[in-house]
């Protein structure tokens, strides 16, 4: 079965500060893909991220960044000088096989107060 | 642009009453899917369908019903059956050519 765990209920943070986001995942499959998404307070989810299984490349994309070790089954996320528009519901979430069905982590609320 | 629309965007229903989410995309998408948030547990899926007249059950099907009759649509009916039907749904749709999935703004549902 596959599996996502966000440890880190709730995060906050003071506007320039960086800040990380764990994730942990579980899966048999060979072939997998990770996402994280954004949640504001709007409600819906915008994709930041898609990572294949074979692809370990750690990425940079502005001020977000994503560190991706199998060894650790681990896909976290940094936010390097947050502001206050980061503040949201971060989920990462996991996909394999057929189907493309998202597996979501129970999400991390991040606020970042000025 | 293309995307999702789901509407409406706050549902209230009345106890022992069903009632239908849409959704819609003009994405060409082939498959669409249906998944339920609750407070600090995250996206489950509920159903969700690779191709038309075709869907199969998630991981929290009881107490809902879907239909695919065309490729842009993919309504989800909250029936009297399901007991704890306050949530936020969201829909979404992927491509059969990779695991991308595009959300639409969501349904609150409130049971009053």
């Amino acid at each position: 079965a596959q599996k996502v765990t966000q440890a880190q209920t709730e995060i906050s943070v003071v506007e320039k500060e960086d800040v990380t986001l764990d994730c942990v995942y579980e899966t048999r499959d060979t072939t997998y893909y990770l996402f994280w998404y954004k949640q504001p307070p709007s409600g819906e989810l915008v994709f930041l991220i898609r990572r294949n299984s074979f692809d370990e490349q750690n990425e940079i994309s502005g001020r977000y960044s994503w560190n991706f070790q199998k060894s650790t089954s681990s896909f976290n996320f940094t936010i390097t000088a947050s502001q206050v528009v980061d503040s949201a519901v971060y989920f990462c979430a996991l996909s394999g096989g057929y189907g493309n069905k998202l597996v979501f982590g129970a999400g991390t609320i991040l606020r970042v107060k000025s | 642009d293309g995307g999702i629309t789901q509407s409406p965007k706050y549902l209230f229903r009345k106890e022992g009453q069903n009632v239908t989410l849409s959704c819609e995309q003009n994405l060409n998408h082939d498959a669409m899917y249906w998944y339920r948030q609750d407070p600090g547990q995250g996206l489950r899926l509920i159903y969700y369908s690779q191709i038309v007249n075709d869907f199969q059950k998630g991981d929290i099907a009881e107490g809902y019903s879907v239909s695919r009759e065309k490729k842009e649509s993919f309504p989800l009916t909250v029936t009297s059956a399901q007991k704890n039907p306050t949530a936020f749904y969201l829909c979404a749709s992927s491509s059969g050519q990779g695991p991308w999935n595009k959300f639409g703004q969501g349904t609150r549902l409130t049971v009053v």
